[in-house]
């Protein structure tokens, strides 16, 4: 069956650390894989694309990886602040099918 | 601010009701799709519109219906309401199927 798999509920982290999420998928084969955030009550918030050709992309302090032979992606923050504190959604939609999201990591930057 | 409206934002109702959920994309999005978020849940997938058609399904219940107006804004209607189906509810737009998709603030169903 297919699954979407983000690799743990939560994850706690100093300031000013690099924080790595991961997300891995099974029975996709996804043409492009996307990362949000979601705040507490709030709707997701598009952060980063990546498409199935694309081995990274970076936007600020924001670095993703995509590696469709491990079937995984790897989402960093590096100099991680407070603010950065929130669940992070992987998203992937195979080829004309559903648009569908990973369970997400809570993550908390501690001052 | 996404471009999204989602109307109303909180709605409270009684089991056995139907509602109507009511979205309106960015300008120019073709593409809308429902989610359904329950308490400490993921966003479950329930459907996708591009252009007024229905383009892919998710584990919609059948009580559930929605539908994309010539205007590009749509609706989720929920029927025979139970105490589950209280939740979260979001839409979503984007310009093509292959694109970011831009979230509305969610409707806050309650059934009582």
């Amino acid at each position: 069956s297919q699954k979407i798999e983000q690799n743990s509920e939560a994850l706690n982290i100093q300031e000013g650390k690099t924080a790595t999420l991961t997300c891995n998928y099974t029975n996709y084969s996804p043409a492009y894989l996307q990362w949000y955030r979601q705040d507490p009550g709030r709707g997701p918030v598009f952060l980063l694309l990546i498409r199935e050709n694309e081995k990274e992309k970076r936007k600020e302090r924001l670095k993703v990886t995509f590696d469709t032979t491990l079937k995984q992606s790897l989402f960093h923050i590096t100099a991680s602040q407070p603010a950065d504190s929130a669940t992070y959604l992987c998203a992937l939609r195979n080829y004309g099918q559903n648009f569908v999201f990973g369970p997400g990591t809570r993550l908390s930057v501690l001052p | 601010d996404s471009g999204v409206t989602q109307t109303p934002k909180h709605l409270i109702t009684a089991t056995g009701q139907r509602v109507t959920l009511r979205c309106s994309p960015r300008s120019g999005d073709l593409s809308v799709y429902w989610y359904q978020q329950s308490l400490d849940q993921g966003l479950q997938f329930l459907i996708q519109y591009y252009n007024g058609e229905e383009r892919a399904k998710g584990n919609i219940l059948e009580r559930f219906s929605a539908q994309q107006f010539p205007d590009l804004h749509s609706e989720l209607n929920l029927s025979s309401l139970e105490l589950g189906d209280s939740a979260l509810y979001f839409c979503a737009s984007s310009a093509q199927e292959n694109t970011e998709a831009f979230f509305g603030q969610g409707t806050r169903l309650t059934v009582v």
